[in-house]
């Protein structure tokens, strides 16, 4: 049983350009979390998604940042016209179908570098 | 201040010694978490405490939650130089992590 994946596992932007990054959860797990660490940080909660739902982007910024889950595939985080700022690594995170109070898996993370 | 936040920030120990983390979180919890987290890498998970325990073993992890204070300790017990990570707290219903204690073990 393969853990939560993340492709790309680094990804490098020249500002203005778009990022997209995948996350593939568990088998069996429906729900996905994204969260980003700044350099030195810890993880900053992003947004929560089921299964084609945004279930809480109370983390996301208003600008920019989008997420998604379809029906099929994996989910997308995408960032437009990237900043300098946006440099971090982004973590998914899934967990099964009993809710968000149970454990996390987290995958390896992508590393997006903006030029 | 932000939900889950570890103390101290940094602690640097010999290998064989015990090391203590803390952690504060600031609203109600149906459980806490820990995970660690090495280098440029994902984080792990740890050991997860409800909130109606008050003491978790798992090897040489101990983990103490007090509910009255908010707060719950780590303890890692003849530390080891593989130990060395960022160790965070998270109170996942509200899925907040603290910024993390960075603990370096010394062999």
């Amino acid at each position: 049983n393969a853990g939560v994946m993340q492709n790309p596992r680094h990804l490098v932007r020249r500002r203005g350009q778009e990022a997209r990054l995948r996350c593939s959860p568990m088998k069996g797990h429906s729900h996905v979390y994204w969260y980003r660490q700044l350099p030195e940080e810890g993880l900053k909660f992003m947004v929560y998604l089921q299964k084609e739902n945004i279930i809480d982007e109370s983390g996301m910024p208003k600008e920019r940042f989008s997420a998604e889950f379809p029906k099929e595939g994996p989910s997308i985080l995408r960032i437009q016209q990237v900043v300098r700022g946006d440099s971090a690594a982004y973590f998914c995170a899934s967990s099964p179908p009993a809710g968000k109070a149970d454990e996390q898996f987290f995958g390896p993370g992508t590393r997006l570098t903006v030029l | 201040s932000q939900q889950g936040e570890e103390d101290p920030q940094a602690l640097s120990i010999q290998e064989g010694e015990n090391a203590t983390m803390n952690c504060s979180y600031k609203t109600s919890i149906n459980n806490l978490q820990w995970y660690r987290q090495n280098s440029g890498r994902g984080l792990v998970h740890l050991i997860l405490i409800r909130s109606n325990e008050r003491e978790k073993h798992s090897g040489r992890l101990r983990v103490t939650l007090d509910t009255s204070k908010k707060s719950s300790s780590l303890l890692i017990t003849a530390s080891r130089a593989a130990d060395t990570a960022s160790y965070f707290c998270a109170t996942i219903n509200d899925m907040r992590f603290g910024a993390g204690t960075r603990l370096t073990v010394k062999p």
